[in-house]
């Protein structure tokens, strides 16, 4: 059983970078696309960008300039950094592993079907 | 950006009811779509991938059917285990936009 677990600070500085990492057990890395999603107090939730095992990416273009997703396939581990954080960056952020199901007529669609349980970053002073 | 709406936002509902929640897209997505199942203080749960395949465990009563921009979220004997909060999300293209959710209550 695939299993996912975000680790990182509870609380960051305003101006300062978040820094997560998600830790992939059960499974490997490899093969897979993997995500960041967010989600504010109270709030719905945002995707925020994906990588490839092989290191490929692609961002929500309204965090691109400030963010950064890695991945180290020899920890099982990828990564995620958010650069000049403010006040409304706080939330819970996850990590998702991301599938893909090949339809043989209307081709491939994708699902995020293994979660971590969340990590709450406040951004505060 | 594709934007995604979900009505009702709010439901109230018996054990037993059957459920429809609907999904509808700014722009057509194809089949491109999926339902997950959040409760408080937990991650999401996928129920359905490509707007109508039923997730593995995921419990039969949970079905999902449309395409292009109109989709909906049937439980059809809404169980107690079931009260949570509902969201479509695109991934026909880039960013991968959610609904704002469908909160389903107890009557």
């Amino acid at each position: 059983q695939v299993q996912l677990q975000e680790s990182g600070p509870g609380l960051v500085k305003p101006s300062e970078t978040l820094s997560l990492t998600c830790t992939v057990s059960g499974g490997s890395i490899r093969s897979y696309y993997w995500s960041w999603i967010r989600q504010p107090p109270g709030k719905g939730l945002e995707w925020i960008g994906y990588i490839y095992y092989s290191g490929s990416t692609n961002y929500n273009p309204s965090l691109k300039s400030r963010v950064a997703i890695s991945v180290d396939t020899s920890k099982n581990q990828f990564s995620l950094k958010l650069s000049s954080v403010t006040a409304s960056d706080t939330a819970v952020y996850y990590c998702a592993r991301v599938s893909q199901y090949y339809d043989f007529l209307t081709g491939s669609y994708s699902y995020f079907d293994y979660w971590g349980q969340g990590n709450l970053v406040t951004v505060s002073s | 950006d594709i934007q995604l709406t979900q009505s009702p936002s709010f439901l109230s509902a018996s054990v037993g009811d059957r459920v429809t929640i609907t999904c509808r897209a700014s722009q057509g997505i194809s089949s491109s779509l999926a339902w997950y199942q959040q409760k408080p203080g937990k991650a999401p749960k996928l129920l359905i991938y490509a707007a109508s395949t039923l997730q593995s465990g995921a419990p039969s009563r949970f079905s999902g059917s449309g395409s292009g921009t109109e989709f909906t979220l049937t439980i059809s004997s809404l169980q107690p285990e079931d009260f949570a909060t509902y969201y479509c999300q695109q991934l026909n293209s880039n960013p991968f936009t959610f609904g704002p959710g469908t909160k389903v209550d107890i009557k």
